[in-house]
């Protein structure tokens, strides 16, 4: 069974640039998150889909970052502009159904660079 | 207080030792709770849910202490392998959020 696809693996950009992450999840997992992972700290959620609604984006900065979900499978986040402290690796995740039991699979992540 | 608190670690320990370290969390209703591992520069892999009783999987064990707040996770006869950083994950207030710890890293030496 595929496991859930990310692109890039790495971007460098300048501060004030636009960047866009894509996600595949695994086929049939109903639920999708975005994390931002800063070096040395944990995953922190910005947005959860469940199906192509929005869960929870309590966290996404939302004047400057984005996500969809179209159809209900693969999804995209958008930083614009990036700042400096948006550095840090972007993992998607999938779950079946996003219980709170269900284990979550993630990603390979991309590592964003913001000079 | 943090929801999710673990100690950052790093804890060195020797190949063939038993290790332990816990994560406690805030959330007194929390009722799931996970353990992941991250190797480094590489995504978080569920390593284990942690049940009401108790569990083992292998040299792993983890256990729930409700009265004091906190899961933890014992690894026995240590393998290099296990070097690693360790994430708890504790469910928050609503039915499906869940806060991640921000990890313990783990040092096996031979």
């Amino acid at each position: 069974e595929a496991g859930v696809a990310q692109s890039p693996r790495y971007k460098i950009i300048e501060k004030r640039q636009s960047v866009a992450f894509w996600c595949n999840p695994i086929s049939g997992h109903a639920t999708l998150y975005w994390y931002q992972q800063i070096l040395g700290q944990g995953p922190k959620l910005l947005i959860q889909f469940q199906n192509n609604g929005v869960v929870d984006d309590s966290q996404l900065p939302k004047d400057r970052f984005s996500a969809e979900r179209l159809k209900g499978v693969d999804s995209t986040l958008k930083i614009q502009p990036a700042k400096l402290e948006d550095s840090a690796v972007y993992l998607c995740a999938s779950s079946t159904r996003g219980g709170l039991y269900d284990e979550q699979f993630f990603g390979p992540g991309t590592r964003l660079t913001v000079l | 207080r943090k929801e999710v608190e673990q100690d950052p670690g790093p804890f060195n320990v020797p190949e063939g030792a038993t290790v332990a370290f816990n994560c406690t969390y805030s959330n007194s209703a929390s009722q799931s709770f996970f353990w992941y591992r991250q190797d480094c520069r590489k995504e978080p892999k569920l390593l284990m849910s942690v049940y009401s009783s108790g569990n083992e999987d292998g040299r792993f064990t983890a256990q729930l202490n409700r009265a004091s707040q906190y899961i933890s996770l014992l690894i026995r006869d240590s393998k290099l392998s296990d070097s690693a950083t360790y994430l708890c994950v504790v469910n928050g207030d609503s039915n499906y959020q869940l806060i991640w710890g921000a990890g313990t890293k783990l040092i096996i030496k031979p």
